[in-house]
């Protein structure tokens, strides 16, 4: 499969405990970028790498967020000291570094948080 | 500011109707990009349009750019209860390719 994956797709924590996901984008995809998507909204944009490079984060993102892309293949998103409110879907997504903007979506992580 | 308007918000619909959703914006985009998304997974990319005026069919699926570059369209013909799921739009503005401008989505039921 040469999709974008994600791990777990499933998370339910407990309030206060931090909570880690992974992203693995499509292989010859230089950008990556993370999406928090609630109930009947659209994805928001929470972050965003060029290959190990964190180019963009958006000021919704609390210091509680951290975005890591060591070596600019996998990404992971570490959400320390949950809280109620984080409960939502967070979604990765990787495009070409070339051409147009067309981003490609993994399945998903959907996070509760108790 | 919700810089991309989507409408309508939600459509229920029966089998066999045709229907048209609309995305539309004061900015211009230098590309437009199309995404269904079923519960529980991430959004699947169905098209992306590029050229004012564009037209692209997809089945039954026709995409339509703006002249302008400013709004677009997605008309479904004779839809079937697979169809159902949330349609987002998504632009990329000319000079800022990298982050999107989404819209709010369109949850679309086709009854059987």
């Amino acid at each position: 499969d040469t999709g974008v994956s994600q791990d777990p797709r499933h998370k339910i924590t407990k309030r206060g405990q931090n909570v880690t996901f992974r992203c693995d984008p499509i292989s010859e995809h230089n950008r990556l970028y993370w999406y928090r998507q609630t109930l009947g909204q659209g994805p928001e944009f929470l972050t965003y790498f060029q290959n190990e490079a964190q180019l963009e984060k958006s000021r919704l993102l609390s210091d509680r967020f951290s975005a890591e892309r060591p070596k600019g293949s996998f990404s992971t998103l570490e959400i320390q000291r949950t809280e109620q409110g984080d409960s939502a879907m967070y979604l990765c997504a990787s495009s070409p570094a070339t051409g147009r903007e067309t981003q490609y979506f993994g399945p998903g992580t959907r996070l509760l948080v108790l | 500011t919700q810089l991309l308007e989507q409408s309508p918000q939600f459509l229920s619909i029966q089998e066999g109707e045709n229907l048209t959703v609309y995305c539309n914006s004061s900015s211009v985009f230098s590309s437009l990009q199309w995404y269904r998304q079923e519960p529980g997974e991430g959004p699947v990319l169905l098209v992306t349009v590029v050229t004012g005026g564009e037209v692209k069919k997809l089945k039954r699926l026709t995409f339509q750019f703006g002249d302008a570059r400013k709004d677009s369209s997605l008309h479904i013909t004779a839809a079937q209860p697979g169809d159902t799921g949330l349609y987002l739009c998504a632009g990329a503005r000319a000079g800022n390719n990298r982050k999107l401008i989404w819209g709010l989505g369109t949850s679309l039921a086709v009854n059987p």
